[in-house]
């Protein structure tokens, strides 16, 4: 079966950091490109950053300016985002999700269960 | 920027009823647009891509067409399964743009 489970989320002060990680399993981790999508308490979907199967090609939203980085480890099959000088607007469930693609083309056919980030002092 | 926007925000239906979101792009995005499905508490699922392509596993009463700027989403008979939130989104490959709708929320008439 397949399964992405995130981990990582917590309470964070504005301008600290905090790295979430996604753990895959149940499909071959490295045919697939990754992404890491974000939903603000009530409100609606956003993407945030993908990575192609070989970390050959990495996006991200232009809302972020630079302070979020992907990556991806193939030999533990897992993703992780780090997130730097985090704002309150960051607070959100982020998710995991898995591309149809080898490369980055935003399709999202599978999703993990979220890891929530606070951003509050 | 490519803008998404999808009505209606809302609608009441009943169990048995043809549904029908819409979905339209600032500009044209020739069928680089996918349906998602979220229930409450739940993560999205993808129903489907490419505008018009059914994702495995997905009961055939979803279906999805046009092309350029103005999308459809229809359930044909909608089930109790079915109340949720379904959002559209731009899969634009160059450059990347993955902007999802703003969503339009199904429940119980």
């Amino acid at each position: 079966e397949m399964q992405l489970v995130e981990s990582g989320g917590g309470l964070v002060q504005p301008g600290r950091s905090l790295r979430l990680s996604c753990a895959a399993s149940g499909f071959t981790f490295d045919d697939y490109a990754m992404h890491w999508v974000r939903q603000a308490p009530g409100k609606g979907l956003e993407w945030v950053s993908g990575i192609s199967w070989n970390s050959g090609t990495i996006g991200y939203a232009d809302s972020l300016k630079g302070r979020f980085t992907i990556s991806r480890d193939n030999a533990k099959n897992s993703l992780y985002l780090q997130m730097n000088s985090l704002r309150a607007e960051d607070t959100a469930l982020y998710y995991c999700a898995k591309d149809r693609h080898i490369a980055v083309a935003g399709d999202f056919d599978y999703w993990g269960q979220g890891t929530l980030v606070t951003v509050s002092s | 920027d490519i803008q998404m926007t999808q009505s209606p925000s809302s609608l009441s239906a009943s169990v048995g009823d043809r549904v029908t979101i819409t979905c339209r792009a600032s500009q044209s995005i020739s069928s680089y647009l996918n349906w998602y499905q979220q229930k409450p508490g739940k993560a999205p699922k993808l129903l489907i891509y490419a505008a018009s392509s059914l994702q495995t596993g997905v009961p055939s009463r979803f279906s999805g067409s046009g092309s350029g700027t103005d999308f459809t989403l229809t359930i044909s008979s909608l089930q109790p399964e079915d109340f949720a939130t379904y959002y559209c989104q731009l899969s634009y490959r160059t450059p990347r743009v993955f902007t999802f709708g703003p969503g339009t929320k199904v429940d119980i008439k």
